[in-house]
């Protein structure tokens, strides 16, 4: 089992819905969690963190996050063209235990 | 603006021939990573500097080095690039003063042709 899952996709969604991207992971530590979008040939630019229960809001995109069932996801609102890249899921046990997802890619369809 | 850099940010060696890449940050971070990323992979850790404690993940290969003369900047020293090591060279940083979160801020990225 990898310690974080993802889909690679594509994940297709027509502008202006809702995209959701789901991350599993192992660890039953982790403490926290954070979303990375990446464009093609770029670096990962953090979207949002979590590290509690429940759903965190930011603009048109929401983290959540369930502990005991060892999942976090993402959602899209309102997509746009613009948020077509690669989303990157990960988990991290302290400073020194950080895992990445392989990264659900994601297409918006105009 | 505060910020992670990296330079250069193509590099192209010979098989075989030493290279180095370089990572500055103007955020004060205590904390420095570097990964390799291959096309479609998701970032794979390869060290990591806690202050000047270096971290050496147990499955780098010895080809890799690194350096942090200051808490400024990290260097990562291939010594014998192989083929295999074409990627993308990204370095990281984060701080354990923000508390538990331990977010990480990215450089640009070295894309590393081998030939």
């Amino acid at each position: 089992q990898k310690e974080v899952e993802q889909n690679s996709g594509p994940l297709s969604v027509p502008e202006g819905a809702i995209a959701s991207l789901n991350c599993t992971y192992s660890d039953r530590g982790s403490q926290s969690f954070f979303w990375y979008r990446q464009y093609s040939g770029k670096s990962p630019e953090l979207i949002m963190f979590i590290y509690s229960n429940g759903d965190k809001e930011d603009g048109r995109f929401t983290a959540q996050l369930n502990k005991a069932s060892q999942y976090v996801s993402l959602l899209i609102r309102d997509s746009q063209p613009s948020d077509s890249a690669t989303y990157l899921c990960a988990v991290v046990r302290g400073y020194q235990k950080v895992t990445f997802g392989i990264g659900t890619k994601l297409q918006v369809i105009p | 603006d505060a910020m992670v850099i990296q330079n250069p940010r193509y590099q192209v060696t010979q098989f075989g021939k030493p290279v180095t890449l370089s990572c500055s940050q103007t955020l004060n971070h205590n904390v420095m990573y570097w990964y390799q990323q291959k096309s479609s992979q998701a970032p794979k850790l390869l060290f990591h500097y806690y202050d000047k404690d270096f971290n050496n993940e147990a499955d780098t290969p010895d080809n890799f080095q690194s350096r942090r003369p200051n808490t400024s900047f990290c260097f990562l020293d291939i010594r014998s690039p192989g083929l295999g090591d074409a990627a993308m060279y990204l370095c990281a940083t984060s701080s354990d003063e923000t508390g538990q979160n331990y977010e990480q801020y990215f450089g640009p990225g070295t894309r590393l042709t081998v030939t």
